[in-house]
């Protein structure tokens, strides 16, 4: 059973270029929540959804960041006209149906570097 | 809304001793509570979790926690560590009646000396 599966590990943007990064849950696991990493400052939410829908965003930059879980296919985090501030580890996370305590199962990572 | 201190950001230890790892949160209601640990360049992996039941929690890799609710503190210990045991430890919280909207405190770097 494959883990959370993310990619790329490493990207790297020019700034005002797109990034997306992708993420497929574990076998079963329907809900997938988006994390940010900044250097010396632990990991910040950023949404949580489940198929087709956006359960909780309130950790979403206002502008330039979206994502989406699609009914195929895996959840995708998307960053447009980057700047050298997104530069971050952005992780993705899952966990079976909503069964709070439930563990939530980390990807190995994306590192987005802003040139 | 919750949130997670972890008072220290870096605690150095010699291999073998002892060590803990502090961590307080504070809820208005009542929470599970998790330890993540991070290795270089990957992702977390959860160590333990207290959901109910006993206040003493056993991990992984030699590591427990206890619940203290009256301190509102889940301190991460180990009675011998070990140079593998090198990495950043998270502290998380998440609302039990809610979903499984998880907040993380800042990390702990542990650095274990040889």
């Amino acid at each position: 059973n494959a883990g959370v599966m993310q990619n790329p590990r490493h990207l790297v943007r020019r700034r005002g270029q797109e990034a997306r990064l992708r993420c497929s849950p574990m076998k079963g696991h329907s809900h997938v929540y988006w994390y940010r990493q900044l250097p010396e400052e632990g990991l910040k939410f950023m949404v949580y959804l489940q198929k087709e829908n956006i359960i909780d965003e309130s950790g979403m930059p206002k502008e330039r960041f979206s994502a989406e879980f699609p009914k195929e296919g895996p959840s995708i985090l998307r960053i447009q006209q980057v700047v050298r501030g997104d530069s971050a580890a952005y992780f993705c996370a899952s966990s079976p149906p909503n069964v709070a305590g439930n563990t939530i199962y980390f990807g190995e990572g994306s590192w987005l570097t802003v040139v | 809304a919750q949130s997670v201190t972890q008072l220290d950001s870096q605690v150095p230890v010699f291999e073998e001793a002892p060590v803990e790892l502090r961590c307080n949160y504070s809820s208005s209601v009542s929470v599970y509570l998790f330890w993540y640990v991070q290795y270089p360049n990957q992702g977390l992996q959860l160590l333990l979790k207290y959901l109910s039941g006993s206040t003493l929690v056993k991990g992984i890799n030699g590591f427990e926690a206890e619940f203290n609710k009256s301190q509102t503190s889940f301190h991460l210990r180990k009675p011998s560590v070990h140079i593998s045991d090198t990495a950043e430890y998270f502290c998380a919280v998440s609302d039990r009646g809610g979903y499984q909207k998880v907040t993380f405190g800042i990390g702990t770097k542990l650095q274990v000396i040889p």
